[in-house]
């Protein structure tokens, strides 16, 4: 069965002081990791898509970066509007669903 | 382009009552895929639909049902509602295959049943 774990659960930032979230996944045959932003009371706002290891992307204060076990959200010099639930999925080649983490709450302070 | 929209974003139901929550997709997406989410369990995806067809479905029980019409528009409906279900159900659409395309969430229904 496909698993995902993120952490923290919980992550307290102020403002400029940069960290990593974590994203941890066992799964056979691994299509994509993604990246998801979700606001309270709001659907997931997409981010980005891994697809194998040693990948990158970039997006603004945001990189993504994927090995074979997990994958990094790393926040450069967050802003207070950088606060939000960050929610990291799976995706196996031959499946259409998406297997979610519970997300890590970041929460950056002015 | 509009989002994934998805009526109504909330309602109230009691015990044994029925619902139906309905998403629209983003234009021209053919793929449309529904989902959990509650604070215990997170995300958890109940069925996907193309064409009209149901091509994967999740662990849940058969109270859970869904539909999708002919301009890929879709339904999913809760019978006999229980307190369990309160959560926030949301739809997701992609462009053909859910495999190899993004899939975009909509804001989701918020479904408290007392």
């Amino acid at each position: 069965e496909d698993q995902v774990t993120q952490s923290p659960e919980a992550l307290r930032l102020q403002e400029g002081e940069s960290s990593s979230l974590n994203c941890s996944y066992t799964v056979s045959g691994l299509r994509g990791l993604f990246w998801y932003r979700q606001d309270p009371g709001k659907g997931p706002e997409f981010l980005f898509t891994l697809y194998s290891a040693g990948e990158e992307k970039e997006k603004e204060r945001l990189k993504a970066t994927l090995t074979k076990k997990e994958s990094f959200l790393h926040i450069t010099a967050p802003k207070p509007e950088d606060s939000a639930t960050y929610l990291c999925a799976v995706q196996r080649g031959s499946n259409y669903k998406l297997t979610f983490g519970k997300g890590t709450l970041l929460t950056v302070n002015p | 382009k509009a989002g994934v929209t998805q009526t109504p974003r909330y309602l109230i139901k009691t015990r044994g009552q029925q619902v139906t929550l309905s998403c629209s997709p983003i234009s021209g997406h053919r793929s449309v895929s529904w989902y959990q989410q509650t604070p215990g369990q997170g995300l958890q995806f109940l069925f996907e639909y193309f064409s009209e067809t149901q091509r994967n479905k999740g662990n849940f029980p058969g109270r859970f049902s869904g539909r999708q019409f002919s301009n890929s528009r879709s339904e999913m409906n809760v019978s006999t509602l229980e307190l369990g279900d309160s959560a926030l159900y949301l739809c997701a659409s992609s462009l053909v295959e859910p495999s190899t395309d993004t899939q975009y969430f909509g804001p989701g229904t918020r479904l408290t049943v007392l």
